[in-house]
């Protein structure tokens, strides 16, 4: 079945820049997302691509897809302390029907000021 | 913006015992999905709910569970009768149309002891 790894853990400096990466295994992906979860709170979708596109921006967040690869990346530019949080990557596949996402492990981001 | 509800945020219950998880999505999705997330493992689905009907569903989402929308805007998962493993944390998600970004609400913790 389909698999998706990311790195546990993550530490930055304030201001600097983060980059979160993500494999994937399956060649069917169709979409893949970046989901963030604060201490107590649910996961909110902080951005997505499809999977013919190699980047999107949107605002502090560039994503990169690396199709050949399986690989994708979430950069956060002038990283802040309210960014700290687990990373979730997930993708969706073509051949699932509907929603079903496929969730990578979560990478935790602290952000030291 | 709207938000997907989970309520409540931490149930606890006796092995055995029947659990109701309840979910109001937001108003105008049509698409909702139940994952959950077991303690330090990944984020994994259970099942996709449209038309009043089940339209996918993994292996965890066995003869024990089962979802319903009882009204026009709740949307529950029933667990039969709980077992120590069914401990984890469970997320409603939903979308407006089959291939929208999903929309997670906060999650509800079961312990089961």
């Amino acid at each position: 079945g389909e698999d998706v790894e990311q790195s546990l853990f993550l530490s930055v400096r304030e201001g600097d820049s983060s980059v979160i990466n993500c494999t994937y295994t399956d060649s069917s992906s169709t979409y893949l997302y970046w989901y963030k979860q604060e201490p107590g709170a649910g996961l909110q979708l902080l951005t997505y691509i499809f999977s013919n596109m190699d980047m999107k921006q949107d605002q502090r967040l560039t994503v990169l897809l690396n199709k050949k690869d399986k690989h994708l990346s979430l950069r956060i530019a002038d990283t802040q302390t309210g960014d700290s949080a687990i990373y979730f990557c997930a993708e969706r596949s073509e051949d699932n029907a509907g929603n079903m996402l496929t969730f990578g492990g979560g990478t935790r981001l602290m952000v030291k000021p | 913006e709207p938000e997907v509800t989970q309520t409540p945020s931490h149930q606890v219950t006796q092995m055995g015992q029947e659990v109701i998880l309840r979910c109001v999505p937001i108003s105008n999705h049509l698409y909702f999905y139940w994952y959950r997330q077991i303690l330090g493992q990944k984020v994994e689905f259970l099942v996709s709910f449209y038309n009043n009907e089940i339209s996918e569903k993994s292996e965890i989402f066995d003869d024990q569970f089962s979802v319903e929308r009882p009204d026009g805007s709740n949307f529950t998962l029933k667990i039969r009768s709980t077992k120590l493993e069914d401990s984890a944390m469970y997320f409603c998600a939903s979308g407006g149309t089959e291939y929208s970004p999903l929309h997670f609400g906060n999650g509800t913790r079961l312990t089961v002891t």
